[in-house]
């Protein structure tokens, strides 16, 4: 009954390759995010989805795509991946009213070789 | 540009004994600061918050600290307990329900029994 789960945990891959992250959250929140953090663990975000709606769309290239089916999932396609895009993908969700309080997914480790 | 700085990238203390994890911020906008928590292989974790109208909060063994004038926040654990060792992020935004959360790279902290 995990709340924010994320698959794969971990996707090797070669670099020019196109890759899909899938993630789903059981809590009934009406937000979801992606977050990234790079080798300088930083964490960042990518994009946000209210409602199945894009409302933040961060300065990432337009070789990422999300796509939010429903309000349970936001999925990310990585189009031509490229060596920096090797980082740790976070989706996160969170309910009306407390957008600030993030309920995180475990990562996924993404690694272009 | 950092505007959430966490400079001490590591932190051990005693058991028993008294953490304190601090964070300095630089966009004076910001207006509503979280604490997260996060173990190694898992997505980080909701600890506590604060508002800029308040100057303190407090949560059982964790309370931050919020000096506006000095774009300063701190978290204390009392008593620390080997099972706090983790990575904390100090995150920062510009109106609670923002959907935009920005992080420092995270203090990590280490409970010696």
């Amino acid at each position: 009954d995990t709340a924010v789960s994320q698959t794969p945990k971990y996707l090797v891959t070669q670099m020019g390759n196109d890759k899909s992250i899938k993630c789903e959250q059981n809590l009934g929140h009406d937000t979801m995010y992606w977050y990234k953090q790079d080798s300088k663990k930083f964490l960042k975000i990518m994009f946000s989805y209210n409602n199945k709606e894009l409302i933040i769309n961060e300065t990432v290239p337009n070789r990422f795509s999300p796509k939010s089916p429903d309000k349970a999932h936001l999925n990310l396609h990585i189009n031509s991946l490229e060596l920096g895009d090797s980082a740790v993908y976070f989706c996160a969700s969170s309910q009306q009213g407390t957008p600030s309080k993030l309920f995180f997914g475990p990562g996924t480790r993404l690694t272009v070789l | 540009d950092q505007q959430v700085k966490q400079n001490s990238p590591s932190l051990s203390v005693q058991e028993g004994r008294i953490s304190i994890l601090n964070c300095d911020y630089t966009n004076s906008m910001f207006d509503y600061f979280l604490w997260y928590k996060k173990y190694p292989a898992e997505g980080p974790t909701f600890l506590i918050s604060i508002s800029s109208i308040k100057d303190k909060n407090e949560d059982g063994r964790f309370t931050v600290f919020l000096n506006k004038s000095a774009k300063h926040l701190s978290l204390h654990i009392v008593p620390s307990q080997p099972g706090d060792s983790a990575v904390y992020f100090c995150a920062a935004e510009t109106g609670a329900g923002s959907y935009q959360l920005t992080f420092g790279k995270g203090t990590k902290l280490s409970v010696i029994p």
